[in-house]
């Protein structure tokens, strides 16, 4: 059982270069989530999505996409990079059962916008 | 909308001495509130949650929490603190403004324990 895995987990980009963050887990969880941490800020939660075929904006989802063809993987897309989102992105996922509340976290993302 | 504050940006508490991080919280209903720990180049870890229940929550790596309805508070504790307590600290509450159950965190809060 891996969990939560998120690849890669360092990038640097140029602005406006586009690139595609991948998340996959293999726990069967409905719930996927992307969160970016910023010194400061704490964690934002971006998109989620509460199973295949189903996403929604967070708090801040300017600037990304997302796309949930399957249960196990939730790619975050950066479709024209800029400074401000350089940061720290995690992947989280969870079951769906009403009291399971309990988040599983990835690695992280470390990207870098030049 | 839920949200959580954590008043504290550092915590330093010496090894063996009792430790708390404090977490408050203003929500609509019943609080359904949670502790995560992130240790250095990780990420999160769920360390307890309060849904319902005794007001004394106990969790991973002897981590408690207390939660106090009339200070709106969730504090996490630790009677004995140790050297590798280290971590950052994240309050979180559970977030239904969207409709669907999200978790909303506060900006953590850094635990040093010195030797």
């Amino acid at each position: 059982n891996a969990g939560v895995t998120q690849t890669p987990k360092f990038q640097v980009l140029k602005t406006g270069q586009s690139m595609t963050l991948q998340c996959a887990q293999d726990m069967n969880h409905e719930y996927m989530s992307w969160y970016r941490q910023d010194p400061g800020m704490g964690l934002r939660l971006i998109h989620y999505s509460v199973g295949a075929g189903i996403t929604d904006q967070g708090e801040v989802p300017n600037g990304y996409n997302v796309s949930r063809s399957t249960t196990e993987d939730f790619p975050l897309r950066l479709l024209s990079a800029a400074p401000s989102q350089t940061s720290v992105y995690f992947c989280a996922s969870k079951g769906q059962a009403a009291t399971n509340e309990k988040l599983f976290f990835g690695s992280g993302t470390q990207l870098s916008v030049l | 909308a839920q949200s959580v504050a954590q008043p504290e940006d550092q915590v330093n508490v010496a090894e063996g001495n009792p430790l708390t991080v404090k977490c408050t919280y203003s929500v609509s209903g019943n609080p359904y509130l949670f502790w995560y720990v992130q240790y250095p180049n990780r990420g999160l870890q769920f360390l307890l949650k309060y849904i319902t229940g005794d007001n004394l929550v106990k969790g991973s790596y002897g981590f408690e929490a207390e939660f106090n309805k009339s200070q709106t508070s969730f504090h996490l504790k630790k009677p004995s603190a140790l050297v590798s307590d280290s971590a950052l600290y994240f309050c979180a509450v559970r977030d239904f403004s969207s409709g669907y159950s999200t978790l909303t965190f506060g900006k953590g809060t850094m635990l040093l324990v010195s030797p």
